[in-house]
């Protein structure tokens, strides 16, 4: 079964204050997803990477996917409060005969303080 | 565009009871999947549907249980509820199972005493 870990788990950061995530996954994949979520709310999409090499950034966030290490970063620059949230990244099987499925990460979650 | 929709978004249970959760993709969307969120197991594959069949099913009991419409609507069954079900339960709909991007519904917030 395709493992998915991230980390760190917690995240406390300073205002503008830059950090990495990690997610290293086990096997080959299709592509990386990254997804945020607010307490009590859904899963917001944020990233998907498809290719070796992949950078997408969006605001402070920028996501980067090194298949042949298989492992994803999110980077944040300059953090601000408005980024505290739980960060999923999740790696998709999408087999055509069998269906596809997301396996996530355990989440990290972020709280950036004044 | 409407997005997913969920409904209930909140429902008590009590052990022993059986609950059904429903799911409406978005407008054009033919696959569906259901994923449980808790705190201890975080998020965790329940099935894929397309086109009115289960395509793929992670490892839940067979109390977990689920099917598709001919309009795409999806619903998910649990019986014999545990207290251990208690969990967001998370829909994701996308055009087509090989579709890049899957969108997620509010969830349903499933609480069993």
């Amino acid at each position: 079964e395709l493992k998915v870990e991230q980390n760190p788990l917690f995240l406390s950061m300073q205002e503008g204050k830059n950090y990495t995530i990690y997610c290293n996954y086990s096997t080959t994949s299709d592509r990386l997803y990254w997804y945020r979520q607010d307490p009590g709310k859904s899963l917001e999409s944020l990233f998907v990477l498809l290719s070796n090499g992949a950078v997408k950034q969006e605001g402070r966030l920028m996501a980067s996917l090194d298949t042949k290490a298989r492992l994803s970063t999110l980077h944040i620059t300059a953090a601000v409060h408005d980024l505290s949230a739980t960060y999923f990244c999740a790696v998709a099987t999408l087999l055509e005969d069998t269906g596809n499925q997301f396996y996530f990460g355990t989440g990290t979650s972020l709280t950036v303080i004044p | 565009k409407a997005g997913v929709t969920q409904t209930p978004r909140y429902l008590i249970k009590t052990r022993g009871q059986q609950v059904t959760l429903s799911c409406s993709p978005i407008s054009g969307h033919r696959s569906v999947s259901w994923y449980q969120q808790t705190p201890g197991q975080g998020l965790q594959f329940l099935f894929e549907y397309f086109s009115e069949t289960q395509r793929n099913k992670g490892n839940f009991p067979g109390r977990f249980s689920g099917r598709q419409f001919s309009n795409s609507r999806s619903e998910m069954n649990v019986s014999t509820l545990e207290l251990g079900d208690s969990a967001l339960y998370l829909c994701a709909s996308s055009l087509f199972p090989t579709n890049t991007e899957a969108f997620f519904g509010q969830g349903t917030r499933l609480t069993v005493v």
